[in-house]
């Protein structure tokens, strides 16, 4: 079945940097685009970026345009996110999500998140 | 702008039906939605994709009491024979070119 697995989320300080990974299996990955969508403590779902499944088209949030990069490397089933510039605002779960087709899509699974918390 | 709105909470009943609300912004009343549920201190979890001609796609083991249904811009999330399990926060989400969008949650009490 469809397994989703985040990983790198820690503790940062503002200004800092922190990549996130999405381990992915139990489907072709490399069919499929992919989402990241975090929640802040006692918020609700924010989406934060989106990755064609060939990495050929990337959007993002403007929250975090111009700070985080997600990319994916289909031969390691993984996708990632970069996150430069780390404001206190960014403290969230962040969550891995596949999308229903290869371009931009509905979330149809959702992985179980990695925590991440910036804080001097 | 593509916005999705949601009542902040609504309430029913154990055993009684809730329906449940997702409006479209002005423009984009064509637009599919995808349902996610929240359980407390759980993450998300995909229920269905909604069309706008009322069709829909659950998602695995999504239970038949739940169903999806469509009147222009709003969206709609049925609850039947209401389970305390409901219990939980429910998005919508949508997509357009180059953005995502969900909507600010709706938390559902079964009394």
């Amino acid at each position: 079945q469809v397994q989703l697995v985040a990983s790198g989320g820690g503790v940062v300080q503002p200004g800092g940097s922190l990549r996130l990974s999405c381990a992915a299996s139990g489907f072709t990955f490399s069919n499929y685009g992919m989402h990241w969508v975090r929640q802040a403590p006692g918020k609700g779902l924010e989406w934060v970026a989106f990755i064609r499944y060939d990495g050929s088209n990337k959007y993002y949030a403007d929250s975090v345009k111009g700070r985080f990069t997600i990319s994916r490397d289909n031969s390691k089933n993984t996708l990632y996110l970069q996150m430069n510039s780390l404001r206190a605002e960014d403290t969230a779960v962040y969550f891995c999500a596949k999308a229903d087709y290869g371009g931009n899509s509905a979330v149809v699974y959702w992985g179980q998140g990695t925590l991440v918390t910036v804080s001097s | 702008q593509l916005v999705l709105t949601q009542s902040p909470s609504a309430s029913a009943s154990l055993g009684a039906s809730v329906k449940l609300t997702c409006t479209l912004s002005s423009g984009h009343s064509s637009y599919a939605i995808a349902w996610h549920q929240q359980q407390p201190e759980k993450g998300p979890r995909y229920l269905m994709k909604l069309n706008s001609d009322g069709s829909h796609n659950k998602g695995d083991g999504i239970p038949d009491r739940f169903s999806g249904s469509t009147s222009g811009a709003e969206r709609y999330l049925t609850i039947s024979s209401l389970q305390s399990e409901d219990e939980a926060d429910y998005y919508c989400q949508t997509w357009g070119t180059g953005s995502v969008v969900f909507g600010g949650g709706t938390r559902l009490t079964v009394l």
